[in-house]
């Protein structure tokens, strides 16, 4: 069974930590994202990759940045957390018209 | 900039009752996807509609889509409980590579 696996389902973090999110992917897809999804506003790209070593800025880049360094691993870093960062963080992988969604990661920053 | 609206955004139907969900979008695609997601859950894929005039049927539920009108319609059969559930639908708009974009959600309640 594919997968799209976030290594953290909760998170508790405090204001100016640095934070790192994990998503690992097994299906060799090219193509990884994340979005942060909140109520009333539907999920948002933050950034997204098509390839390592690569990164493009989504909607709303601000306050985070990612790094790919290898095909099936793709990381959302927050480089100091604000409490307007507390959200759900979804990652996503993609190759061709299929798309795979992560179980999510829940962040509260305090 | 791609904009994804759905409407309605809230939804409180009767079991046993038919109802349709709208997703419009802004811009030229021909690749639409429904989603469903339960409260504390990801998004679980419920069709992917890849070219004018497509239709796909699972159940209950009955995706179509019109990339003239640049419209997809989420149609539900004979409400049950179980549909209870937040539905989004997305496009990829392929302009520049592949990237969804979402809309709102909508939140149905089925009442017995």
């Amino acid at each position: 069974d594919v997968k799209v696996t976030q290594s953290s389902r909760y998170l508790v973090k405090r204001t100016g930590e640095k934070v790192f999110l994990e998503c690992v992917q097994d299906m060799d897809h090219e193509n990884m994202f994340w979005y942060r999804q909140d109520p009333g506003l539907g999920l948002r790209l933050i950034y997204f990759s098509y390839d390592v070593k690569m990164k493009e800025k989504g909607d709303i880049p601000e306050g985070y940045s990612v790094s790919r360094e290898k095909k099936e691993r793709f990381s959302l870093i927050l480089e100091s957390a604000s409490t307007n960062q507390t959200s759900m963080y979804l990652c996503a992988s993609s190759s061709g018209p299929g798309y795979t969604f992560g179980s999510g990661t829940r962040l509260t920053v305090v | 900039e791609l904009k994804v609206e759905q409407n309605p955004l809230f939804l409180s139907m009767q079991e046993g009752k038919n109802y349709t969900i709208y997703c419009n979008y802004s811009t030229t695609s021909d690749r639409l996807y429904w989603y469903r997601q339960d409260p504390g859950k990801s998004l679980e894929s419920l069709f992917v509609l890849l070219s004018n005039g497509a239709v796909k049927q699972e159940g209950r539920l009955m995706a179509s889509l019109d990339t003239k009108a640049r419209l997809s319609t989420l149609h539900i059969t004979a409400a049950v409980h179980d549909l209870s559930a937040t539905y989004f639908c997305a496009v990829d708009e392929r302009t520049s590579g592949s990237r969804l974009t979402f809309g709102e959600g909508t939140q149905l309640t089925v009442n017995p």
